[in-house]
């Protein structure tokens, strides 16, 4: 089964408006982390946002939210005031802590944003 | 800033080469890893590192090797390289005691 789940391959937002991304994951391990990647055209990976299984609190960073809906195991990317500087592809990642593979994330396929002037 | 480098931005090598992919991080940072990006499929995994000489299998390791002789300094091979490992080929890294992965700008592989 597929570990980080992004159904929306491309997605078109108008300047100003807000915009959110899908993601869904699948674990068994308590303790995880999750992750949103921000890769512009010139293909830089790009951290946005990071969120810890047990944080109660939704993560914030400017402009960026993320909507962790734990038993529903997903982790949306809200983005307020979409600037044409958003136009990039988006990946949601999850690292599981006690499975061994702390270090390593899984990524899903990715979901390309336009922001339509 | 925490730098990730990585020697080429585009490389074009033929069937059959063995080819180099070089990552350096200055940052201290014990683990390294080597991911491919696909349209429609994102980053896979195919190596990583958690310490000098060490090293453990990714998710797609079939045709590659890695090379950890430097704490700073992560390398890729592709003993035969082959069409379909054409590819952009992204390093990374980070601290054990931080969750956030810094990666490098991408090699762009063409394998004709």
């Amino acid at each position: 089964a597929q570990k980080i789940t992004q159904t929306q391959p491309g997605m078109f937002v108008q300047e100003k408006e807000a915009v959110t991304l899908d993601c869904t994951y699948d674990t068994s391990d308590p303790s995880y982390g999750l992750f949103w990647y921000k890769q512009p055209s010139s293909g830089e990976m790009i951290f946005l946002i990071y969120q810890g299984s047990y944080d109660q609190q939704n993560a914030t960073e400017g402009r960026y939210s993320l909507n962790f809906q734990k038993a529903r195991k997903s982790a949306n990317l809200v983005i307020s005031a979409s600037q044409l500087g958003d136009s990039a592809m988006y990946f949601c990642a999850m690292r599981e802590v006690s499975s061994g593979s702390a270090r390593q994330l899984t990524f899903g396929s990715g979901t390309q944003l336009t922001v339509l002037p | 800033d925490v730098k990730v480098t990585q020697s080429s931005r585009y490389l074009v090598k033929r069937t059959g080469e063995k080819v180099f992919l070089e990552c350096v991080q200055d940052m201290d940072h014990e683990n390294m890893f080597w991911y491919r990006q696909d349209p429609g499929l994102g980053l896979r995994l195919i190596y990583f590192s958690y310490d000098v000489k060490m090293k453990e299998k990714g998710d797609i390791p079939e045709g590659y090797s890695v090379s950890r002789e430097k704490k700073e300094r992560f390398s890729l091979i592709l003993e035969s390289a082959s069409t379909n490992q054409t590819s952009m080929y992204l390093c990374a890294s980070h601290s054990a005691n931080s969750y956030e992965q810094y990666f490098g700008p991408g090699t762009r592989l063409t394998v004709t």
